[in-house]
């Protein structure tokens, strides 16, 4: 069955630290991979996705994410974090049209709680 | 303007009772979906509406039921409620099969007592 595993459920850091949050997928078909965050009392929003070309995305408020295939692997990265960063990552997965879709899976999150 | 909007925000209710939450969006958009966020934070979907014709349905008890009364709605019903239903469920809307992304609602608190 597909899945989405994300490696870190708690991540604690300082203002300034970088930031490297893990997540696998178990599909081996084509896949759309994206990045959610959930700040505190709000809603889920898209901070980035992968679809194909370079597997290097930049995201929004200076996150970014690298597809490795050979790994099934999507970490999102930021290199310096602030305290506003704190919330709830989501990595998900989807597959390509044609080929299913209309189903986005969500790994576990990870609370990342940035210290000011 | 709320792109996803559902109501209510906060809903607390008794075992046994039946209710229901409601999901609009003014996107466009042509598919919606149900999720359930549990207290770990855990995401899964429960439906996917495509033009309001049932597309996934996955596993959720038959006191689930979803309608779309058209492809801007998406509204749940929840029959004979159970402790393990408190979550926070949440309606989403794509431009197709959610390839692109998914636009979220607030979400809506349910506490079964």
């Amino acid at each position: 069955a597909q899945s989405v595993s994300q490696h870190n459920h708690h991540v604690i850091l300082s203002e300034a630290a970088s930031l490297e949050l893990g997540c696998n997928y178990s599909y081996g078909g084509t896949v759309n991979l994206f990045w959610y965050v959930q700040y505190p009392g709000q809603h889920l929003q898209l901070l980035l996705k992968y679809f194909s070309g370079d597997p290097l995305v930049k995201g929004i408020k200076g996150f970014e994410a690298e597809f490795i295939k050979s790994k099934f692997s999507f970490n999102l990265r930021k290199p310096s974090v602030q305290w506003s960063d704190t919330a709830e990552y989501f990595c998900a997965v989807n597959r390509s049209p044609g080929t299913g879709g209309f189903k986005t899976i969500f790994g576990a999150g990870t609370r990342l709680f940035v210290k000011a | 303007d709320t792109a996803v909007s559902q109501t209510p925000k906060y809903l607390v209710t008794q075992m046994g009772n039946d209710k229901s939450i409601k999901c609009e969006q003014n996107l466009g958009h042509d598919t919606m979906y149900w999720y359930k966020q549990d207290s770990k934070k855990f995401l899964k979907i429960m439906f996917s509406y495509n033009n309001k014709e049932l597309i996934i349905n996955e596993t959720v008890p038959n006191r689930f039921s979803p309608k779309s009364p058209d492809k801007a709605h998406l509204n749940l019903h929840i029959n004979s409620l159970e402790l393990g239903d408190s979550a926070v469920y949440f309606c989403a809307s794509s431009q197709g099969g959610g390839f692109e992304k998914l636009f979220f609602g607030s979400g809506t608190q349910l506490s079964v007592l």
